[in-house]
């Protein structure tokens, strides 16, 4: 199988909290995940790509500086939102390449008040 | 950037076949994929064909794709009321990075 985890599955925070979203691949190594947004009734965005050991690659308009990706193993890469606020508010979603195969995660749904 | 087009709604009888369809722009795709999305959930991968075949069956789900008008289709047989979710197709136009379209939301009736 290939499963991938999120953690947390839903966080609220108040506006200026930085918040930390781990994505994890828990029965294979993935040298590349991607994070997508995905606002209500939309499709995914795909925000950055991230890369075991070297730096994230972002999207055009997503700011670097915002949303914080690092990929510190083969299993885990975390997406840092950084000083959040009510526009930031969606529901985000991590995937972990396997061949030609991307598996997603279950999301997390981020409210930020 | 590369759009991809589906139907936004699509509504069947419980035990009819559906049929979801997709319109991609990207020539260079190398694969073509279906995920399904329940609410609140993430994306959980159907099925996907590579850009040199014309049809690919597994078990109720078929995908049938025409690389001359870049249309790509799943057909479900026998759709269940389990069937009701959102639908996404995603191209693969390099690097692995997918390029997901609109979605479109199978309601089953009864």
């Amino acid at each position: 199988g290939a499963v991938v985890s999120q953690h947390p599955s839903r966080v609220i925070c108040k506006s200026g909290t930085s918040v930390k979203i781990e994505c994890r691949s828990l029965d294979f190594q993935a040298t590349t995940m991607f994070w997508y947004r995905q606002f209500p009734k939309q499709s995914l965005m795909l925000m950055a790509t991230s890369n075991e050991g070297s730096k994230a690659t972002y999207e055009q308009g997503v700011e670097k500086d915002k949303f914080l990706i690092n990929h510190a193993s083969l299993t885990l890469s975390t997406l840092t939102v950084a000083s959040a606020h009510p526009e930031d508010s969606s529901f985000y979603i991590c995937s972990a390449d396997k061949g030609q195969e991307q598996f997603f995660g279950p999301g997390t749904r981020l409210t930020v008040l | 950037g590369e759009d991809v087009e589906q139907s936004l709604f699509l509504s069947v009888r419980e035990g009819d076949s559906s049929v979801i369809n997709c319109t991609y722009t990207d020539s260079s795709s190398t694969y073509l994929y279906w995920y399904k999305q329940e609410p609140g959930a993430g994306l959980q991968l159907l099925t996907y064909i590579f850009s040199n075949m014309d049809m690919k069956q597994d078990q109720r789900l078929t995908v049938l794709l025409n690389k001359k008008d870049k249309h790509l289709s799943l057909r479900i047989a026998d759709t269940q009321t389990g069937d009701s979710a959102i639908y996404f197709c995603a191209e693969n136009g390099g690097g692995n990075k997918l390029t997901f379209g609109t979605g479109t939301q199978l309601k089953v009736e009864l």
